[in-house]
């Protein structure tokens, strides 16, 4: 065990539908990353926060977006979704301190299906 | 960030020590080389990093050549639940944006 939840585990949607998904980081941890790991295009960094303030951008479609609340949960949120936005989406926590903030933690992961 | 080369897959036999290269020759000297598995769908977990002397934990050893430019991840007694995919990634200490970039990996088959 991690120590970092994700849910749902598992998000069966239409296209063009928009859902939500939910990572809670180890405890103490003030960096949330995300990441999609889809069949063709192996595991892929989206987006990091920091303390409630994004830090990096991968490739992340502009139909997503995230956000880190004050108690440090973060939101990923995809919207007008596509057959090809099928995929895992893993979320990590680290502290963010010098090497130690590529020891990330990652959660089980949610498993996103769009028909 | 450097780039990173491993065999897409390797075998090993259960109980005998699994060791998984990684060629980094394009390495400067301030970026430390990580080691992450993934159990099939799993998310990914952390397993060792180092700089320039060999690393141990509970999990595994790291072994870094004097030049930098390779390293070994050593599992002294596979199990068939080492099954998984292997990255190394080269990374620098730290910067504006911790992202970690997962290439192909080695895909470890342990074996009863």
């Amino acid at each position: 065990d991690s120590g970092v939840t994700q849910t749902p585990k598992h998000l069966i949607t239409a296209t063009g539908q928009r859902v939500t998904l939910r990572c809670s980081p180890r405890s103490g941890d003030l960096s949330v990353y995300w990441y999609q790991q889809s069949l063709d295009q192996g595991l892929q960094f989206l987006i990091q926060y920091y303390n409630g303030e994004e830090r990096a951008k991968g490739n992340i479609l502009e139909r997503f977006s995230a956000q880190q609340f004050p108690d440090l949960h973060s939101e990923l949120n995809l919207s007008s979704l596509e057959l090809g936005d099928s995929a895992l989406y893993f979320c990590a926590s680290s502290v963010d301190t010098g090497p130690s903030s590529y020891e990330q933690y990652f959660g089980p992961g949610t498993r996103l299906t769009v028909t | 960030d450097a780039k990173t080369t491993q065999p897409p897959s390797m075998d090993c036999a259960e109980g005998r020590a699994a060791n998984l290269p990684c060629n980094h020759s394009t390495i400067s000297g301030n970026e430390y080389v990580y080691w992450y598995r993934q159990i099939h769908s799993q998310g990914p977990q952390y397993i060792i990093h180092g700089l320039k002397n060999n690393e141990t934990n509970e999990m595994a050893s790291l072994i870094i050549t004097e030049d930098r430019k390779s390293s070994t991840l050593i599992l002294p007694h596979a199990t068939l639940r080492d099954t998984a995919v292997y990255y190394c990634i080269v990374r620098v200490g730290y910067n504006a944006g911790n992202m970690l970039t997962f290439g192909g990996g080695t895909r470890l088959m342990v074996k009863p």
